[in-house]
């Protein structure tokens, strides 16, 4: 069964940093490219960016770029969202999801953890 | 970026009756090298992440209820629930996945009249 388990969310104040990991599980993780999108409350999907497999080329959103940083481990099944300069317009759920079977959609999701920022 | 508008931001229809949402990329997302079109359409309960319903734009993803269809080409399409349930009430999300930086439409929240 496929399973993404995120963690580290949490409540930051303004300008500060948060990592966020990604656990993926039952699929050939070194193979998929893996993405975050977040959802601030009662507002819709928005794509943060991601990570393709080897060599680890990575996008991201407008909103975040040159803020946020995507990495991943293949050797321990793990994404990661590191997460600076952090404003109160990041507070969101942040999901991971991937593309495990090839096609052109997110076939594989998390259930998402909360990032307030606040101060 | 490419731009999806999605319409109508929320509908009502009664339960059996068909329920339309549409979806407009401000450019093209038909890939003429496997001739697919990069759409792909979500559900999404309270509560709950997104789930995949249709892929390249007509796909049904294993699992959904054939009364989910999707269609159209270009920059114009169209999800379609042919016979709406009860279960089905929720907002869904268009994206293209033609190009970076992938796109979601706003959401139609769909509801029971």
């Amino acid at each position: 069964e496929v399973q993404l388990v995120e963690s580290g969310g949490g409540l930051v104040q303004p300008g500060e940093s948060l990592k966020l990991s990604c656990a993926a599980s039952g699929f050939t993780f070194s193979g998929s490219p893996m993405h975050w999108v977040r959802q601030a409350s009662g507002k819709g999907l928005e794509w943060v960016g991601h990570i393709k497999r080897k060599p680890y080329a990575t996008e991201y959103g407008a909103s975040v770029k040159g803020r946020f940083s995507i990495s991943r481990d293949d050797s321990k099944n793990m994404a990661y969202l590191q997460m600076g300069s952090l404003k109160v317009e990041d507070t969101a759920v942040y999901y991971c999801t991937t593309v495990v079977r090839g096609i052109s959609a997110f076939d594989a999701w998390g259930q998402g953890t909360m990032v307030t920022v606040s101060s | 970026d490419i731009v999806m508008t999605q319409s109508p931001d929320s509908l009502a229809v009664s339960l059996g009756e068909r329920a339309t949402i549409n979806c407009r990329s401000s450019q093209s997302v038909f890939y003429t090298s496997n001739n697919k079109n990069y759409i792909d359409w979500y559900q999404q309960k309270p509560g709950q992440p997104p789930k995949l319903l249709i892929y390249w734009a007509s796909t049904r993803e294993s699992g959904v209820p054939d009364r989910f269809s999707g269609s159209g080409s270009g920059t114009d399409f169209t999800l379609t629930i042919s016979s709406l349930q009860a279960e089905d009430v929720a907002v869904y999300y268009c994206q293209q996945a033609f190009t970076a930086p992938l796109t979601f439409g706003g959401g139609t929240t769909v509801e029971i009249k």
